[in-house]
């Protein structure tokens, strides 16, 4: 069993929807991190929630923690093929020394 | 300037060889990690280095030795390569500490390894 679960596996939507994925726990976690991987290259830090409940912008993509620090969601808005990748969350504990992630969303956006 | 490489990008060998894989990070962080991407893109966490000091091994098999020469540089070493080696490996590095940012991890572009 994975400590990160992520919904959905696959996503394959037109340009200017909008889109949400999860990352959900049953473990509450100091932090969850976003990241996307583009093909061939390797993952980039989106963003990094801290406070349960928050929520952070960053243009187009709206990053919440869960008020229980267990889980997160990603909205896109607007989608535009540019935001086609693997979309990974992570999570970390003080006492694990590393972070956790989750088997991603693979997003694919068609112009 | 690039701020984690690895080289090399592709590696093609076949079963039996040994290779290695080297990353250097000029973030000035303190903290390096190997992790293995399968074909699932599952990304699994290898080795973590703290200061050239050993504090995170996943049950990995011995074939694969990780060596830090200093808080900039993790190396790879993997000896007697098998087919089920074949993915791809990230090197990254973060930066340990209190509060917000701890490991928040900055990934090299990969190795993409293939045995045959």
């Amino acid at each position: 069993t994975q400590l990160l679960e992520q919904s959905p596996q696959f996503l394959s939507i037109q340009e200017g929807e909008n889109l949400t994925v999860y990352c959900n726990s049953s473990s509450v976690f100091s932090s969850l991190q976003w990241y996307r991987q583009e093909p061939g290259e390797g993952p980039v830090l989106l963003v990094t929630v801290v406070t349960g409940g928050e929520v952070k912008k960053l243009k187009r993509l709206t990053f919440q923690f869960g008020d229980a620090r267990k889980d997160s969601s990603l909205h896109i808005t607007a989608a535009q093929p540019g935001d086609t990748g693997l979309y990974l969350c992570a999570g970390d504990k003080t006492s694990y020394d590393k972070v956790i992630f989750g088997p991603g969303t693979s997003l694919s956006v068609i112009p | 300037d690039t701020a984690v490489s690895q080289t090399p990008k592709y590696l093609v060998t076949q079963m039996g060889n040994d290779k290695s894989i080297k990353c250097e990070q000029n973030l000035g962080h303190d903290t390096m990690y190997w992790y293995k991407q399968d074909s699932k893109k599952f990304l699994k966490i290898m080795f973590s280095y703290n200061n050239k000091e050993l504090i995170i091994n996943e049950t990995v098999p011995n074939r694969f030795s990780p060596k830090s020469p200093d808080k900039a540089h993790l190396n790879l070493h993997i000896n007697s390569l098998e087919l089920g080696d074949s993915a791809v490996y990230f090197c990254a590095s973060s930066q340990s500490g209190e509060g917000t940012g701890t490991y928040e991890q900055y990934f090299g572009p990969g190795t993409r390894l293939t045995v045959t």
